[in-house]
């Protein structure tokens, strides 16, 4: 499997402030993904993150709150923008690997409580 | 709309009973079948893949799969307080992007 370190682990934020999430992978990495999961719900896809270009956003989310960086095989950052208290929620990195393309593999979560 | 249909649960089961927990999915093009493990406050891990028609076994794990029906199912056998969690099924197609159900919560009691 691979490691997938997201940072930080935990945020509160004050509405209309945005915040950076940074997704670390130890491995060749295929593809890049970032999931929204809210308490007691499955996990939503925002969006593919794309080497090089701009991601690939889910129905309801677009890059203006969303935006995606993936400057390399294997790191990708995700920012919320313009927080509100509906963005408080779970953000996970997910990571499909070079020989595993099949499976993905998740970060540790990004718990997000916006006051 | 692709869609991953999972019982919410709780299933309870007593320590070293069989648990059962079903899927089923909408996708017929679906080629990639999963299931995750997600203990309260953590992140999914993956427990367990399968790909064709039948049964798989890891440890007590066993994951079946019939793609005629759309039905995914995992069995964990001699169930221990330790596998209590929810259990997420994800399905994926040749995009090779997964999509998830909602859960089923499983809690194994003493």
């Amino acid at each position: 499997s691979a490691v997938i370190s997201q940072k930080p682990s935990r945020d509160i934020c004050q509405r209309g402030t945005s915040l950076t999430i940074q997704c670390q992978v130890d491995s060749q990495v295929t593809m890049m993904f970032w999931y929204r999961q809210q308490p007691g719900q499955s996990l939503t896809l925002i969006a593919t993150a794309n080497q090089g270009s701009e991601a690939t956003y889910e129905s309801g989310f677009v890059i203006d709150k969303f935006p995606i960086s993936r400057p390399n095989l294997t790191f990708s950052t995700l920012t919320v923008s313009n927080m509100s208290p509906e963005d408080s929620s779970i953000y996970l990195c997910s990571a499909s690997i070079r020989g595993r393309d099949t499976e993905a593999f998740f970060g540790q979560g990004t718990r997000l409580t916006v006051v | 709309q692709k869609e991953v249909e999972q019982n919410s649960g709780p299933l309870s089961v007593p320590e070293g009973a069989i648990a059962s927990l079903n899927c089923t999915y909408s996708d017929r093009g679906s080629q990639s079948f999963f299931w995750y493990r997600q203990y309260s406050g953590k992140s999914p891990e993956l427990i367990m893949s399968i790909y064709s028609n039948g049964d798989k076994e890891d440890g007590r794990f066993t994951a079946q799969l019939n793609k005629a029906s759309q039905y995914v199912s995992l069995l964990i056998r001699d169930s221990q307080p330790s596998d209590s969690a929810t259990y997420l099924c994800a399905v994926s197609g040749g995009s090779y992007i997964p999509t998830f159900g909602r859960g089923t919560s499983l809690i194994v009691h003493p």
